[in-house]
């Protein structure tokens, strides 16, 4: 099955860069998504289909890939960023896997 | 713009049963997969079930195999999770997803381009 591994946390200061991997073997053949989650609140797609940033998403926000890990990187860090960060591609055709999550703390 | 309301959610003994409905507006309903997803309390997003758009395919995380089942009404714009013989770790937030696809080399990839805000689902004697 398909495992994809993120740090559990990062913490940047406002205004810094965060990068946020998540690493799995299947990525180089998938494509991987990324989803913005904070208390009480619906989860949010942020990035599709590895760079891809749905209308709406701040220009902050970068995805990349190199080999078997993809990040999302968000420039100039503000503090409404602060939440738990999900990336998420297949496990085996028409199903889904979670990355276990990256809480981002904005110092 | 599109909006998604889960309900059905609450408090059901081990054993027992609960079926969560999601209302879906604001696009075509008939498009598009749709997608249970649940996070448990501390724990992160977890997948449960996933419904191609005419219901003709549906795909389960294992651990709810043989125990729920999802389905949808077109013509009600609804998505449904029926849960049968619950367990305490099936007790989480439960969100309804609208899923976009794409295929890659033959694979369905799914990704939830618009989600509810959850119904909680409790499991616990």
């Amino acid at each position: 099955s398909t495992e994809l591994t993120q740090p559990p946390s990062v913490s940047v200061s406002p205004g810094q860069t965060a990068r946020i991997t998540c690493s799995g073997d299947a990525l180089p053949l998938q494509y991987a998504f990324w989803y913005q989650h904070k208390p009480g609140q619906a989860p949010v797609l942020v990035m599709y289909k590895d760079y891809e940033r749905p209308s709406g998403i701040s220009e902050r926000f970068f995805g990349s890939t190199s080999g078997t890990t993809v990040t999302l990187t968000i420039s100039g860090v503000q503090a409404e960023d602060e939440a738990d960060y999900y990336c998420q591609s297949a496990d085996g055709s028409g199903t889904v896997v979670f990355g276990g999550g990256t809480k981002l703390t904005v110092l | 713009e599109v909006q998604l309301v889960e309900s059905g959610g609450g408090l059901v003994q081990p054993g027992g049963s609960l079926r969560l409905s999601c209302a879906a507006s604001g696009f075509t309903f008939t498009r598009y997969w749709m997608s249970w997803v649940r996070q448990a309390p501390g724990k992160g997003l977890e997948w449960v079930a996933n419904i191609k758009q005419d219901g003709t395919e549906k795909y389960y995380e294992d651990s709810v195999k043989g125990r729920f089942t999802i389905s949808r009404d077109n013509a009600k714009n609804s998505l449904y999770l029926q849960m049968n013989s619950l367990r305490a770790e099936d007790t989480a937030v439960y969100y309804c997803a609208r899923a976009d696809i794409i295929v890659v080399r033959g694979v369905i990839i799914p990704w939830l381009d618009s989600w509810g805000q959850g119904t909680l689902v409790t499991v616990s004697s």
